[in-house]
């Protein structure tokens, strides 16, 4: 079984861009959220959506938003990108609405310059 | 707010010593427990998970982990630690009404002596 793909693996933006970046989560799979992770704030949540619908979001701007396709795959986007917003983003999915482990992605790393 | 505290930031073993890394939570009630595991640049490998049961779990790897109550604890071990096993680790939990929004501890990072 595939595992979580996210892609593009790496990204360089420029401040005032907007980036999208995207999530295929394990077949069958059902939950997908988005993690950032920075050596400063180290692992936050950002949001996750299950069946189509954001049900947790994290603490993040507006520029920060989600959307999650009938097929589970699953799409975030950052828009006036700030430099701050360079990190690892990792996406991570899981079977159920709760009560299961979530396998994460690669990850894709974003630099703003 | 539930949150997870890693005391240790960085720990160094030497190859074949054994380990023990320290998670602590803070919650309402008991939540799912997870211990993950990262390579630098790579995404996170769930090594074990507690929902309930016996508190004493075994993962991938040779790791276990004992959950103990009393002491909000989730601690994760291993007996004698491989030079391969030089990563950083990541205790989460996820609330019970909480989907599956996972917190994080800041992480240890461990590093292996030859």
């Amino acid at each position: 079984k595939a595992g979580v793909t996210q892609t593009p693996r790496y990204l360089i933006k420029t401040r005032g861009q907007q980036v999208t970046l995207s999530c295929s989560p394990i077949s069958g799979h059902r939950s997908v959220s988005w993690y950032q992770q920075t050596p400063g704030q180290g692992l936050q949540f950002l949001f996750e959506y299950f069946s189509e619908t954001q049900r947790n979001k994290g603490n993040f701007p507006g520029r920060f938003s989600g959307r999650q396709f009938s097929n589970s795959r699953s799409e975030m986007n950052v828009s006036t990108l700030e430099l701050g917003d360079s990190a690892l983003y990792l996406c991570a999915s899981s079977q159920a609405s709760t009560g299961t482990e979530a396998f994460f992605g690669q990850g894709t790393r974003l630099t703003v310059v | 707010a539930q949150s997870v505290t890693q005391p240790d930031i960085h720990i160094t073993v030497s190859e074949g010593a054994s380990l023990e890394l320290r998670c602590n939570y803070s919650y309402g009630a008991t939540p799912y427990l997870f211990w993950y595991v990262q390579s630098p640049g790579q995404g996170l490998q769930l090594l074990l998970k507690y929902f309930s049961g016996d508190t004493l779990v075994q993962g991938i790897k040779g790791f276990e982990a004992e959950f103990k109550r009393s002491q909000s604890s989730f601690n994760l071990r291993k007996p004698s630690v491989h030079w391969s096993d030089a990563a950083e680790y990541f205790c989460a939990v996820v609330g019970n009404n909480a989907g599956n929004m996972l917190t994080f501890g800041g992480g240890t990072r461990l590093m292996v002596k030859p």
